[in-house]
């Protein structure tokens, strides 16, 4: 099946400081990947869709300069959180969608990144 | 009204029990429909998938698609402890995909 490597599974940092969160699909080729982030006990919220070689796609309400999303090969998209401060922490998940006419509309996601910004 | 509608449970079942978990939905453009299970702290893990209407098993696994009624559901025979987690039904036309809230299982052993 496919899989998609997601690093680091938690960080702890400072408010102020910037994290980045590397998202890896290694068995295809991804062409869209996307960033969620999941609150406690609630269902996935899509924060933008990148497609590699282009800009990402924000959501209504995420701001674009706080949370940076590169989707630079076709294999890796990486998110920083800018100057993270408290209220940005959260459990951040990527997903990845191959290319392939098979399986085009599926979406296989990461281990999920959990955030504590102190 | 929501584009997927889901109900959050929780539900407890004891261990061999058969579960139903199901999802309904208001666009009639929707032709994928998957089934995640999401462990605590964890990304959601894809189940199953079915395109259209039909019916698909894989193991324990029954997932089922009814356009017409806007309905599908996820089966689980001989449920196990291992089962439990939270499990999600998403569906999508074209691109984004729309998530159910998700409900949380627990089988007891």
């Amino acid at each position: 099946g496919a899989v998609v490597s997601q690093h680091p599974s938690r960080v702890i940092c400072k408010s102020g400081t910037s994290v980045k969160i590397e998202c890896r699909s290694l068995d295809f080729q991804a062409t869209t990947m996307f960033w969620y982030r999941q609150f406690p006990k609630q269902s996935l919220m899509l924060m933008a869709t990148s497609n590699e070689g282009s800009k990402a796609t924000y959501e209504q309400g995420v701001e674009k300069d706080k949370f940076l999303i590169n989707h630079a090969s076709l294999t890796l998209s990486t998110l920083t959180v800018t100057s993270a401060h408290p209220e940005d922490s959260s459990f951040y998940i990527c997903s990845a969608r191959s290319g392939s006419s098979l399986a085009k509309n599926i979406q296989y996601f990461g281990a999920g990144t959990r955030l504590s910004v102190l | 009204q929501k584009e997927v509608e889901q109900d959050p449970g929780p539900l407890s079942v004891p261990e061999g029990a058969i579960v139903s978990l199901n999802c309904t939905y208001s666009n009639s453009a929707f032709q994928y429909f998957m089934w995640y299970r999401q462990y605590s702290r964890k990304g959601p893990e894809l189940l199953m998938y079915t395109y259209s209407s039909g019916n698909k098993e894989d193991g324990r696994f029954t997932a089922q698609v009814d356009k017409s009624s806007k309905y599908i559901s996820l089966f689980i025979r001989d449920s196990q402890p291992s089962d439990s987690a939270t499990y999600l039904c998403a569906m999508t036309g074209a691109n984004n995909l729309f998530f159910g809230t998700g409900t949380r299982l627990t089988v007891i052993p």
